[in-house]
């Protein structure tokens, strides 16, 4: 079946490294990609989003890679802050439609 | 307020019993959809509305399930004769139109005993 997976369930970095996180995804026909933030108790939060059409896109802090060739989409922290600790995930839009499907997470702890 | 509001922020309920769910979306948004997230997991997709008829229900696990949003705004979740496993945050989303970012509230805390 498709899937949205992720390489790593944790990740530890000290205060003003940067991090990368990094996903896969199975569906070549997914057009659309987004990045959300989850802290505890709260709702995703949306970070970044790219398109197929583009294979990098830049943030506040932030940029996005998208690697269609080998389905694979990253997101990297610039000078990572405790504020960052969260769960990170990637979400695609399956077949290009309008169904979001979310990965598993990434667990961030900034430590200081 | 100008995000996505969701009510109650807790229910607590017992097998067997009815619930309902609230969404507010952000105005303007025509696209509004339902997930349910278990602890550890990420959100999975329920449902999604465009306007006022379900586009894809396709994420509903059973007929227990339903959702409306009559008016093109606010959408109501209905959960029939819960179960243990129906406990869950169940997040609703909106964006300004189809294929577009996602905007959540905070979710409601589902717990059924």
């Amino acid at each position: 079946g498709e899937s949205v997976g992720l390489h790593l369930p944790t990740l530890s970095v000290q205060e003003g490294d940067n991090s990368i996180i990094n996903c896969a995804y199975s569906n070549s026909a997914s057009d659309y990609f987004i990045w959300y933030k989850q802290e505890s108790g709260k709702g995703p939060q949306f970070i970044i989003d790219i398109r197929s059409n583009m294979d990098k896109r830049q943030g506040q802090r932030v940029t996005v890679l998208l690697n269609k060739t080998v389905k694979h989409l990253s997101l990297q922290i610039a000078a990572t802050q405790p504020g960052d600790s969260a769960v990170y995930f990637c979400a695609e839009n399956k077949d290009g439609g309008n169904q979001f499907y979310f990965g598993t997470g990434t667990s961030l702890t900034v430590i200081p | 307020g100008a995000g996505v509001s969701q009510t109650p922020s807790n229910k607590v309920t017992e097998k067997g019993k009815y619930v309902e769910l609230r969404c507010d979306p952000i105005s303007g948004h025509t696209a509004l959809y339902w997930y349910r997230q278990s602890l550890g997991q990420g959100p999975e997709f329920l449902i999604y509305f465009q306007g006022t008829g379900a586009a894809d229900d396709s994420g509903l696990p059973n007929d227990r399930f339903f959702a409306v949003r009559p008016e093109g705004s606010v959408s109501t979740l209905k959960i029939q004769r819960t179960e243990r496993g129906d406990s869950a945050v169940y997040l609703c989303a909106s964006s300004l139109t189809e294929n577009e970012k996602l905007f959540f509230g905070s979710g409601t805390q589902l717990s059924v005993l």
